[in-house]
């Protein structure tokens, strides 16, 4: 119930393609899903969130799809550049009285965009 | 700035022996995590705390033990009880998000773990 599956584990991508990220969960309480991304040897940033009201959020490059029936999200990112070559770790929460708020996790997705 | 502040950025272990890793946060922030990555596991929850002298194991809990006397400090200490500490490290922090806010969770460098 508390799992958030990602997938792939690895992906390639030619510069200025489309690199796309997909995660999936279980638990229909959780109301907020973040993306984080991760340079080596350094802490994970947020890159992007969602709620789950919405079905698209897009900021610049980066947009993230929700699928709420279905239980999926996934980030897009349009016209990748090597810079974006990291790790990408999806993310979902519950909020309100009674829950602690705490981030379960996606297992990661490493990115390499190639020149 | 504000920020977190995880010390020291490499540690190692001996077998037997416990090691404290050390938070620091002056963001202003309740609520505070430890979490440990491994490759291909993505960041698994070791403790959370929410409040001042108050915490809660997460998922990973063994062998591991926090303190919160300070809201500013969440330090980790890695026991000899933990078979396999050799990790990445990674302490987080929050507003409290139980609240029900879109609360970023702005997490430290890092300290890495490992057992010679």
């Amino acid at each position: 119930q508390q799992q958030v599956k990602q997938s792939p584990q690895s992906l390639i991508v030619q510069k200025g393609g489309i690199s796309i990220i997909n995660c999936a969960y279980e638990n229909t309480a959780f109301d907020y899903f973040p993306w984080y991304q991760q340079f080596p040897g350094k802490g994970p940033a947020l890159l992007i969130a969602i709620r789950p009201d919405v079905s698209e959020k897009k900021e610049g490059r980066f947009t993230i799809s929700f699928n709420k029936s279905a239980k999926q999200f996934s980030l897009h990112i349009m016209d990748s550049q090597p810079g974006d070559s990291a790790t990408y770790f999806c993310a979902a929460s519950q909020h309100g009285s009674g829950n602690t708020g705490k981030l379960i996790f996606g297992q990661g997705t490493t990115l390499q965009v190639k020149p | 700035d504000g920020g977190i502040t995880q010390s020291p950025k490499y540690l190692f272990r001996k077998e037997g022996q416990n090691v404290t890793l050390s938070c620091e946060q002056n963001l202003n922030h309740d609520a505070m995590y430890w979490y440990r990555q491994d490759p291909g596991q993505g960041l698994r929850l070791i403790y959370y705390s929410q409040i001042v002298n108050d915490f809660q194991k997460g998922d990973i809990a063994e062998g591991y033990s926090v303190s919160r006397e300070k809201k500013e400090s969440f330090p980790l200490t890695v026991t000899s009880a933990q078979k396999n500490p050799t990790a990445f490290y990674l302490c987080a922090s929050s507003i409290d998000r139980a609240r029900g806010w879109d609360t970023e969770a702005f997490f430290g460098q890092g300290t890495r773990l490992t057992v010679v």
